[in-house]
């Protein structure tokens, strides 16, 4: 059961756009439209900003938008606002009946 | 409105056991599947377990398998997880949080599990 890979940080300018990486393999990632992203401020729970690959629960800004390619899911973030600063977690279902978490990417909003 | 609030985080020695609850309430809780995350001290989220809304189709982490159970009471609203034969790496904040199509749309605000002699 080995994590997810993703980048530790990225940074993005206000307004700009920055995409977040979540590498798996054929049996998480690759192989399940399972793929979800959370978002994560200092001291809180997470919350969830995309399931199943694309789909944005309600309240979820339409900034936030969720892809997948092969193995790897993507998570990119538009127009990029202060309160967008915060880490950001991918999870998979995997072939193991187990749901993994990537290492988290720390958002910076320079 | 949805809630779920955890419980039953405390200091225990290495070896020990506790037994965590979370409350649910603002849905019907028989209805969904849950499961129980964590998170050590400045570190990212780990899934630690799922239950099947009727209780069935228990599954773990294997680094929890064994010594961790989890069980629910639809009757009372309130998923558990039994922790015995704790680690100092299994100290961190665990959340419950509820499954809607294999992605977490819920989540507690936590209860603090510290391993310590």
């Amino acid at each position: 059961q080995s994590a997810l890979t993703q980048p530790p940080s990225a940074s993005g300018s206000p307004g700009q756009s920055v995409t977040i990486s979540c590498t798996g393999t054929s049996s998480d990632v690759g192989g399940y439209n399972y793929v979800s992203w959370y978002q994560q401020h200092p001291g809180k729970a997470p919350k969830v900003l995309i399931y199943e690959v694309t789909r944005r629960p309600s309240g979820v800004p339409d900034r936030f938008t969720g892809s997948k390619s092969g193995s790897t899911a993507s998570l990119t973030v538009s127009g990029l606002q202060a309160e967008d600063e915060a880490d950001y977690y991918c999870s998979s279902y995997a072939v193991t009946d187990t749901w993994l978490f990537g290492g988290g990417t720390k958002l910076t909003v320079l | 409105e949805v809630q779920l609030v955890e419980s039953g985080g405390a200091l225990v020695l290495p070896g020990g056991s506790l037994r965590l609850s979370c409350a649910a309430s603002g849905f019907t809780f028989s209805g969904y599947w849950m499961h129980w995350v964590r998170q050590a001290p400045g570190k990212g989220l780990v899934w630690v377990s799922r239950i099947k809304s009727d209780g069935s189709g228990a599954a773990y982490a294997d680094s929890v398998k064994g010594r961790f159970t989890i069980s629910r009471d639809n009757a009372k609203d309130t998923l558990y997880l039994q922790v015995n034969s704790l680690r100092a790496e299994d100290m961190a904040v665990y959340y419950c949080a509820r499954d809607f199509n294999y992605g977490l749309d819920h989540w507690g605000q936590g209860t603090l599990v510290t391993v310590s002699s």
